[in-house]
């Protein structure tokens, strides 16, 4: 799986929208774009994921360049419940493919 | 629906015993894995279980560790004569056929702690 750089944390403001960028400047092209977050004391959770178009669902947009080396989540307003750590993996999407999450975003949304 | 269920969410036992480890996947996912994570770290592959098939055990850290899959749902992980350095949070995750986009979905874990 391609490497990807993230900044260790970030601050928001509560309601405001939080932009959590994701470089990942050597993925090939058949590898998809996946974020997860994980708050304390709980199991990672699926976010969003996504190949070249941008995407958008309930929780979350992903936003990812036309050359696919980088990409954005974006948690549209974010909430005091959002404070969690965000990955950003780069895989294949194969079934056995095995999760190997980085050091991630720590995102603390401040009232 | 109903997520991943684990249990128990706690466990706390002397080194030298056994342990066993259950996971619940959601429904109809074909695909189940362990993983454990250690405080502050990232998540550690342990074994995959697909369908029938054989499971991938690559990540097991020992021979102490072992899983089954019985009827290609319900998942128990067994550590045999514990250790302290297997105190960790074991997260299970499903996800459905591998025929669809392979997103895994995980339970809230368990806490093993190894006095």
């Amino acid at each position: 799986d391609a490497k990807t750089t993230q900044p260790p944390s970030m601050d928001c403001a509560e309601g405001r929208a939080a932009n959590l960028p994701c470089n990942h400047s050597t993925i090939s092209g058949n590898e998809y774009v996946y974020w997860y977050r994980q708050i304390h004391s709980q199991g990672p959770q699926y976010i969003i994921h996504g190949l070249k178009n941008n995407e958008t669902n309930e929780m979350a947009s992903l936003i990812i360049t036309e050359d696919r080396k980088s990409s954005t989540l974006i948690l549209p307003h974010a909430t005091l419940r959002d404070t969690a750590v965000y990955y950003c993996i780069v895989r294949v999407n194969n079934a056995g493919n095995m999760l190997t999450f980085g050091g991630g975003t720590r995102l603390m949304v401040k009232p | 629906g109903a997520g991943v269920s684990q249990s128990p969410s706690n466990k706390v036992t002397e080194k030298g015993k056994d342990v066993e480890l259950r996971c619940d996947p959601i429904s109809g996912h074909t695909a189940l894995y362990w993983y454990r994570q250690s405080l502050g770290q990232g998540l550690e592959f342990l074994i995959y279980f697909q369908g029938n098939s054989a499971p991938d055990k690559s990540g097991l850290p020992s021979d102490r560790f072992s899983a089954e899959r019985t009827g290609g749902s319900v998942s128990t992980l067994t550590i045999q004569r514990t250790q302290q350095e297997d105190s960790a949070v074991y997260l299970c995750a499903s996800s459905p056929d591998r025929a669809t986009q392979e997103t895994q979905y995980f339970g809230p874990g368990t806490r093993l702690l190894v006095l």
